[in-house]
Formats: C-alpha cells, sequence, structure tokens
C-alpha cells in the first residue's frame, strides 16, 4: 500500500528555472494539500484542494500554483524558483467527506534546494 | 483564530524517562485533536487522536487526553527508548482547516 508518493524526493535548480512537483495517492481521499516546512516554523500550508476540480489558497501561496489533476494527482509548480523557496515540501491526503477529524496522510516530502 | 502552541525544544530525555509534551489550543468550535510524529527524513505519521471533550486517544505507549476546560491536549509516554525520538506536532481540525503546532524536536539518549 504506497499511501502517498512524491517525486521528486530531492531536486536543485538555479534561481528562475521552473518545475513541478508531483503527488499521488492511492487512498480515495478527496482533500490534497500541499505544505512547506522550514526549520523553526513547522508545517504552513501552501494551498490545498477539497475535492477534484477545486482548489484555495492556504497560508503561503505566493510563487505557486497548483492543479488538481484528477482525484488520485495534485501537483505543485514553482514558476519561477526563489532562494527563498528553498525548503521541504509535503502532500499530504484526507478524507474529509467522512468528516473533519479524519487525520491527514503525508508523503516522505522533497527536498528542494534554490540556488 | 484557532491555533496550536506547543512547548519549546528540543527535549532532551534519558532512556526509561518519563515524557510529557505540552499542548494547548485556541478554537472557536469542537475540534478534533492530534499528535503526529515525523522520524529523521520522512514525513508526519498519525500517532494518536481523540475527537471529542475527555476522550483518550493512545497508540504505541503515548497518550492523550482531550481536556476542554483547559483546552490542552497534552502528549505523555511512561518509558521512552531511543526510537522514539523524532519531532512530535500537535494538531487540530476543525470544519475545512487543519492546524500544525510547531513541533517539539524530542532525543532520547540510552
Amino acid at each position: 500500500n504506497a499511501g502517498v508518493t512524491q517525486t521528486p524526493k530531492f531536486q536543485v535548480l538555479k534561481t528562475g528555472q521552473s518545475m513541478t512537483l508531483q503527488c499521488a495517492q492511492d487512498m480515495n481521499h478527496n482533500s490534497m494539500y500541499w505544505y512547506r516546512q522550514d526549520p523553526g516554523m513547522g508545517l504552513r500550508l501552501i494551498y490545498y484542494s477539497a475535492s477534484e476540480g477545486t482548489t484555495d489558497k492556504g497560508e503561503v501561496p505566493n510563487g505557486y500554483n497548483v492543479s488538481r489533476l484528477n482525484k488520485r494527482e495534485f501537483s505543485l509548480r514553482l514558476e519561477s524558483a526563489a532562494p527563498s523557496q528553498t525548503s521541504v515540501y509535503f502532500c499530504a491526503s484526507s478524507d474529509t467527506w467522512t468528516g473533519y477529524n479524519q487525520p491527514q496522510h503525508f508523503g516522505d516530502g522533497t527536498r528542494l534546494s534554490i540556488l | 483564530g484557532d491555533s496550536v502552541t506547543q512547548m519549546e525544544g528540543p527535549v532532551t530525555l534519558s532512556e526509561e524517562a518519563f515524557l510529557t509534551i505540552n499542548c494547548t489550543y485556541t478554537a472557536t468550535g469542537y475540534p478534533s485533536l492530534f499528535w503526529y510524529v515525523q522520524y529523521p527524513g520522512e514525513g508526519l505519521q498519525l500517532l494518536l487522536k481523540a475527537t471529542k471533550a475527555d476522550d483518550k486517544g493512545s497508540n504505541k505507549g503515548f497518550e492523550a487526553t482531550y481536556r476542554k476546560e483547559t483546552t490542552s491536549f497534552h502528549l505523555e509516554k511512561g518509558s521512552v527508548q531511543v526510537s522514539d525520538s523524532a519531532v512530535y506536532f500537535c494538531a487540530l481540525s476543525a470544519y475545512d482547516k487543519v492546524i500544525f503546532g510547531p513541533g517539539t524536536s524530542l532525543s532520547v539518549i540510552p
């Protein structure tokens, strides 16, 4: 049972380059999330998708775009990478159709460095 | 707005010591409460949860009780092991929001 799969696991970019972080879940969850984790800052929500076809901004959406491609996949795109976007990015999913007391399931993260 | 506060870390304990990590929350509704654990190089994993007042969540020797009167959900373990070294996150879920605390790093030394 794979759960939440993120690709790539590591990436180094130059300032101004673009890239897309991929996320897929096999648990038939309706909600999916993108977070960034920085030292001393905890987890900060970038974007989320409550269901296929919908996306909403979180706490720190600037510089990012997302696509909910289908129920399984939720991608995060950096159009013009900046050093401030160096971080560890986590994708998560949750079955909120059954209630908001459901936990989130996390991938193992993408470690992104921007030079 | 809703928020979660955790005790500052890092916390360093000797093996078999008693662990308490404090967590308090502010919420306008009736949230569900969670503890997640993150091992080095991995994503967060659910450790335990409680969905209503006075519920006790437990897993792998860890326990936490949902205290509405003190708006707290403190994590406890009677005897920690080296393998418990990780970062612990308290979180609340209310309606369509999940709010995480900043995390508490725990190191257990032999």
